[in-house]
């Protein structure tokens, strides 16, 4: 069975830095591309990146291209979202998922539980 | 890349049928057939539900289907169910390895 577990929840300040977290498993964890989305509190699902623990690479939505940071270790099969400087505006769920299909019109199949930032002062 | 147009809320009765439109432009949904569909209930992760525009994964009840016409995509859900109450999100691809989600429908059933 694919599951994707996320970190837990987290509380942070203004200017602090935060990497969170997604741990793969029942899958060959290098041959999927794991994506990020965020929902803020109420809001829509947006995509922010996805990336190949395969190959390494990496593709940001223009919208949060330089906000945030994304990598992964192939040894621990996990996939991390990373910021250097959080804003209250990026209090929000981030959900992980598996791409299926790869960059080019995948979908995701399978998704983490989901781990809530807030950040407040 | 703005979010592809969906209505903010649609209702049925059960039984009933309802379809959700996903508007985009000929540079995502009008440009590819890579188009999915995700339910969210509340406080839960979403759920894939269709994908390439037509395709049920397996254990989604074939209540569900989708389809595309020019720049739309619809998705229907025939024979409403109590549980099937949820936000319903679309997806296209949009080249340049981009991907766009649409904003949302909540569906209820009355």
């Amino acid at each position: 069975e694919v599951q994707l577990v996320q970190s837990g929840a987290e509380v942070k300040k203004p200017g602090e830095s935060l990497k969170i977290s997604c741990k793969g498993s029942g899958y060959s964890f290098t041959s999927y591309w794991i994506g990020w989305v965020r929902q803020m509190p109420g809001k829509g699902l947006e995509w922010m990146a996805f990336f190949s623990p395969g190959n390494s690479d990496a593709r940001y939505s223009p919208s949060f291209q330089g906000q945030v940071t994304i990598s992964a270790d192939k040894s621990a099969r996990t996939a991390y979202l990373q910021w250097i400087s959080l804003k209250a505006s990026d209090t929000a769920i981030y959900y992980c998922a598996r791409l299926v299909g790869g960059q080019i019109g995948g979908f995701f199949d399978s998704w983490g539980q989901g781990t809530l930032v807030t950040v407040s002062s | 890349q703005s979010a592809l147009t969906q209505p903010r809320s649609v209702s049925g009765s059960p039984g009933q049928s309802v379809t959700i439109s996903c508007t985009g432009i000929s540079g995502d949904v009008g440009n590819f057939n890579f188009v999915s569909w995700y339910q969210q209930h509340p406080g839960r992760a979403p759920k894939l539900i269709i994908y390439d525009v037509s395709r049920r994964p397996s254990g989604v009840p074939d209540r569900f289907s989708g389809s595309k016409s020019g720049n739309t995509a619809s998705l229907t859900i025939s024979g409403l169910h109590g549980e099937d109450e949820a936000d319903y999100y679309c997806c296209s691809y949009a080249g340049r390895y981009i991907m766009v989600l649409g904003g949302g429908t909540k569906l209820t059933v009355l």
